[in-house]
């Protein structure tokens, strides 16, 4: 079955940078864009930007641009999101997703908790 | 800048219909914005109801239905059940590879 797993939860200061992966199973890894959406506690959902596995190509939402990067290894099917120079409202879960513009996102990782405090 | 809007919280009873919209600060939805919808339950990963306007991803009882209302696009579920009480999310496409979610509805069945 097409499963997302993620990495673990992350606890950085302010300013430090996070890494998290997402690998995928169960699908063709570069026939689906992989696309992160974040969730800071109490809040709603947040649309972040998005990666094709297969060209590498991104699009970010522009809130997050030239502060996240999102990147891909295609040998062991996994995306990465970099976010740099972390803020105290960047605590929130930070789920992966599968999805084309036409068929929604679906499946959904777990989520991984990063958590910003000094 | 154009927002996704959704009620922020809405009531029903058991075994009523509920219809959730979501729509754009300026303009008009339509189905060339492949509104998705969502729902979420505390510390839940969200989970697939409905894509492009109308269709029910797999498993997703036939009671949720999705459509564009007027100038909006809607969530109904038909016979709300207890464990409906949910968090719903849609997505709107803004084109250029962007999305958007809306703020989320607050469903309370009581």
């Amino acid at each position: 079955q097409v499963q997302l797993v993620q990495s673990g939860a992350e606890v950085k200061k302010p300013e430090a940078s996070v890494k998290v992966s997402c690998k995928a199973s169960g699908y063709t890894f570069t026939a689906h864009y992989m696309y992160w959406v974040r969730q800071a506690p109490g809040q709603g959902l947040e649309w972040m930007g998005r990666i094709n596995p297969n060209s590498g190509g991104t699009n970010y939402a522009q809130k997050f641009q030239g502060r996240v990067t999102m990147t891909r290894d295609t040998s062991i099917s996994t995306v990465y999101l970099e976010m740099s120079r972390l803020r105290s409202d960047d605590t929130a879960v930070y789920f992966c997703t599968r999805g084309r513009i036409e068929d929604g996102f679906d499946p959904w990782g777990q989520g991984t908790l990063v958590t910003v405090s000094s | 800048q154009t927002v996704v809007t959704q009620e922020p919280s809405f009531s029903v009873s058991p075994g009523g219909t509920v219809t959730l919209t979501c729509g754009f600060t300026s303009g008009s939805v339509s189905t060339s914005d492949y509104p998705s919808w969502y729902q979420q339950t505390p510390g839940q990963a969200p989970r697939t109801l409905i894509y492009s306007t109308n269709i029910r991803s797999s498993g997703v009882p036939d009671r949720f239905s999705g459509s564009i209302l007027g100038n909006k696009a809607a969530l109904t579920i038909t016979g709300a059940q207890a464990d409906d009480e949910s968090d719903y999310y849609c997505v709107l496409y803004m084109g250029s590879g962007i999305s958007v979610f809306g703020g989320g509805t607050k469903l309370t069945v009581l």
